[in-house]
C-alpha cells in the first residue's frame, strides 16, 4: 500500500514553461485536493475533487488547472509557469469530502520557477 | 477567507520541558485537526476533535478542544528531540462546503537535547 505518491520530487522550471505534476493514491479515496506551503503562509488550498469527474476551485486556482478522470489519478498542471508560482506543493486524499475525514499527504513536489 | 491563528510561530526548547501550542479564530469549528510535518515530508495526522470541551491523548500529547469550538491548543509533556517539527492546525468550520480545510501557519517546534 503505497500511499499518495507525487512524482516529481524536485522540479526547476523557467517562466513560460508549463510542467504537470502528478499524484496518484491507491486506497479507492473519493477526495483528493492539491495545496501549496509557503514560508510564513501556511498550506493553502488550489483545487480539489469530490469524485472522478469533477473538480473544484480553492482558495488560489489561478495559473493552475486539474483534472480527475480516475479515482486514483489527480494531476496539476501549471499552464505558463511564473515565479510566483515557485513553492512545495502537497497532495491530499481521504475517504470522503467529510471535512474530519483524515486527510492523508503526498511527501510533496519542491518546485522553482527561474 | 477564514483565519486561523496559530502560535507561537516559533518555539525552542530543551528536552524534558513542557510546552502548549495554541490554535485560535474568531469563528466555529464544526472539527479540527492537529497535523505534524517534518522537513521534506507531508504532514501527517496527529489527532481530530469535533466535540466542545473534548481533551484527547496521545501519549505525552494532549489535544484539548474549546468549550465553543473556536480554539484548541497542544500541550507536549517532558518534550523529546523526536517531537522536533512543523506543528499545524487545520479546521472546518461550520456551514462550510467541502472545500477542504483551512490551516493554520504552524508552530515551529525544535527540542534541543
Amino acid at each position: 500500500n503505497a500511499g499518495v505518491t507525487q512524482t516529481p520530487k524536485f522540479q526547476v522550471l523557467k517562466t513560460g514553461q508549463s510542467m504537470t505534476l502528478q499524484c496518484a493514491q491507491d486506497m479507492n479515496h473519493e477526495y483528493m485536493s492539491w495545496y501549496r506551503q509557503d514560508p510564513g503562509m501556511g498550506l493553502r488550498l488550489i483545487h480539489y475533487s469530490v469524485g472522478a469527474g469533477i473538480t473544484d476551485q480553492g482558495e488560489v486556482p489561478n495559473g493552475y488547472n486539474v483534472s480527475r478522470s480516475t479515482t486514483e489519478d489527480f494531476p496539476l498542471r501549471l499552464l505558463s509557469a511564473a515565479p510566483s508560482q515557485t513553492s512545495v506543493y502537497f497532495c491530499a486524499s481521504s475517504y470522503s469530502a467529510g471535512r474530519s475525514d483524515t486527510q492523508y499527504f503526498g511527501p510533496g513536489t519542491r518546485l522553482t520557477v527561474l | 477567507t477564514q483565519l486561523l491563528e496559530q502560535s507561537p510561530q516559533f518555539l525552542s526548547i530543551q528536552e524534558g520541558e513542557n510546552l502548549t501550542v495554541y490554535c485560535n479564530s474568531s469563528s466555529v469549528f464544526s472539527s479540527l485537526q492537529w497535523y505534524r510535518q517534518e522537513p521534506g515530508e507531508g504532514p501527517v495526522l496527529l489527532v481530530t476533535v469535533v466535540t466542545g470541551g473534548e481533551v484527547k491523548k496521545l501519549k505525552r500529547l494532549t489535544f484539548q478542544f474549546g468549550d465553543a469550538r473556536k480554539d484548541s491548543s497542544l500541550h507536549i509533556t517532558a518534550a523529546q528531540p523526536g517531537d522536533t517539527g512543523l506543528y499545524l492546525c487545520a479546521g472546518a468550520y461550520s456551514g462550510g462546503g467541502a472545500d477542504g480545510l483551512t490551516f493554520g501557519k504552524g508552530t515551529h517546534l525544535i527540542i534541543q537535547p
